[in-house]
């Protein structure tokens, strides 16, 4: 148990929809990330926290949003959403950014669009 | 953007045999590190890597960081069969945990 917990665990919705994943940190760290898996993409960086304000972006498209609360929990907002939305979405947590790279990973929520 | 290549894509073994596996890069990433994925799980960090010829095990794990920055290489000594999983190397150009560059995976079977 890594201590980073992800909700839901499951979800399935159809195209057009919008949907909330959420992600509660370890106990102590203060930084978020978000990555998708997908088969032919392989762990996708989304985008980071830290401390409530947003550190750094990746491949995050216009449609999502994400966003960390004053109690470090954070929500990733996926909207309009479309079949190649489907895939595994990670929350991972550290310290602190400079944390020599150790990621603490959740267990994920599986996104099915249909 | 950055990629890194991962090979094998997959690799299918005995166990007690060693298993190698690298990744490479056209840039250079200043922290490597190598992740492992059980099913149903997150990936779990496995070992890290913070300079250029640095050699590190754990346990039966040994990686090392290689001198250009540019590539790294993971070694499984006697596999067993919870070594089965996906293997992830990961890179950070800043170095840290900032912006990690994850290689597509080396998915890891051992035959009993």
């Amino acid at each position: 148990d890594s201590g980073v917990t992800q909700t839901p665990k499951h979800l399935i919705t159809a195209t057009g929809q919008r949907v909330t994943l959420r992600c509660s940190p370890r106990s102590g760290d203060l930084s978020v990330y978000w990555y998708q898996q997908s088969l032919d993409q392989g762990l996708q960086f989304l985008i980071q926290y830290y401390n409530g304000e947003e550190r750094a972006k990746g491949n995050i498209l216009e449609r999502f949003s994400a966003q960390q609360f004053p109690d470090l929990h954070s929500e990733l907002n996926l909207s309009s959403l479309e079949l190649g939305d489907s895939a595994l979405y990670f929350c991972a947590s550290s310290v602190a950014p400079g944390s020599g790279g150790e990621l603490f990973f959740g267990e994920g929520s599986r996104l099915t669009v249909l | 953007g950055q990629q890194l290549n991962q090979s094998p894509q997959s690799m299918f073994i005995q166990e007690g045999e060693d298993v190698s596996m690298n990744c490479t890069s056209s840039s250079i990433f200043n922290t490597w590190l190598w992740y492992k994925q059980d099913p149903g799980e997150g990936p779990v960090l496995l070992i890290a890597l913070y300079k250029a010829g640095e050699l590190t095990s754990n346990g039966r794990l040994t990686a090392q960081f290689g001198i250009t920055r540019k590539d790294s290489f993971l070694n499984i000594s006697a596999s067993i069969p919870s070594d089965v999983g996906i293997y992830f190397c990961a890179g950070s150009p800043q170095g840290g945990s900032e912006k990690l560059v994850f290689g597509k995976g080396t998915k890891l079977t051992v035959n009993p």
